[in-house]
């Protein structure tokens, strides 16, 4: 079965409207936490790395205030898009590790932005 | 900065067949992971086969295997005897031991299996 569990699936909603999306290991604890971008027939591209406890770190060129991550226990990390707008559209998906071990993904976000 | 290039855009063979997926990396780090993610159109993000760099015995999963060739930086995955269910996105990652263990994808490779 799943071991990560991301929510909600799919979003559709107005411009201006701020969305958050969770990410859940089900059964262990996550040392690190991935939140990426994907647009269509592209790469996952990675976003930010979310450490519990800590301050996420973002790849160059992401808006942390734009994409904002909070990791509040070893199980649960969200993305807050604030503001979206259509640009925002995307699938955004996440993972988690624990140490050394591959990552488990999260079914991913199909956010759609009119 | 480490790179992952999959030069194979798309590909398409007949069901039953073997393809093999091309896949290489940049890197000056001498351990490290490798990988093979399988996404189908449902966007799952599937692990299909891991390969430990310090290892030099390619890895298989029953139909899928690997050849890594280290000194090259090379790490191409075999589909023997294909299935429809093959069909999907096939991404080719490399993960650092350490550190932030972030993993680093290859832009895809599209693969069609027909019947």
């Amino acid at each position: 079965g799943a071991v990560v569990s991301q929510h909600p699936s799919r979003v559709i909603c107005k411009s201006g409207t701020s969305v958050k999306i969770e990410c859940r290991s089900l059964d262990f604890q996550a040392t690190t936490m991935f939140w990426y971008r994907q647009f269509p027939k592209q790469s996952l591209m990675l976003m930010a790395t979310s450490n519990e406890g800590s301050k996420a770190t973002y790849e160059q060129g992401v808006e942390k205030d734009k994409f904002l991550i909070n990791h509040a226990s070893l199980t649960l990390s969200t993305l807050t898009v604030t503001s979206a707008h259509p640009e925002d559209s995307s699938f955004y998906i996440c993972s988690a590790n624990r140490n050394q071990q591959p990552q488990h993904f999260g079914d991913g976000t199909r956010l759609s932005i009119l | 900065a480490q790179t992952v290039t999959q030069s194979q855009p798309e590909m398409s063979v007949q069901e039953a067949e073997t393809v093999t997926l091309s896949c290489t990396y940049d890197t000056s780090e001498n351990n490290y992971y490798l990988f093979w993610y399988k996404q189908p159109p449902s966007r799952q993000m599937i692990l299909v086969i891991r390969q430990e760099a310090y290892k030099q015995q390619n890895a298989t999963e029953n139909r899928f295997s690997v050849n890594f060739q280290k000194a090259a930086k090379s790490f191409s995955l075999k589909i023997s005897d294909s299935q429809l269910g093959d069909t999907a996105m096939y991404f080719c990652a490399f993960m650092h031991i350490q550190g932030a263990q972030k993993l680093v994808f290859g832009q895809g490779t599209r693969l069609t299996i027909n019947p």
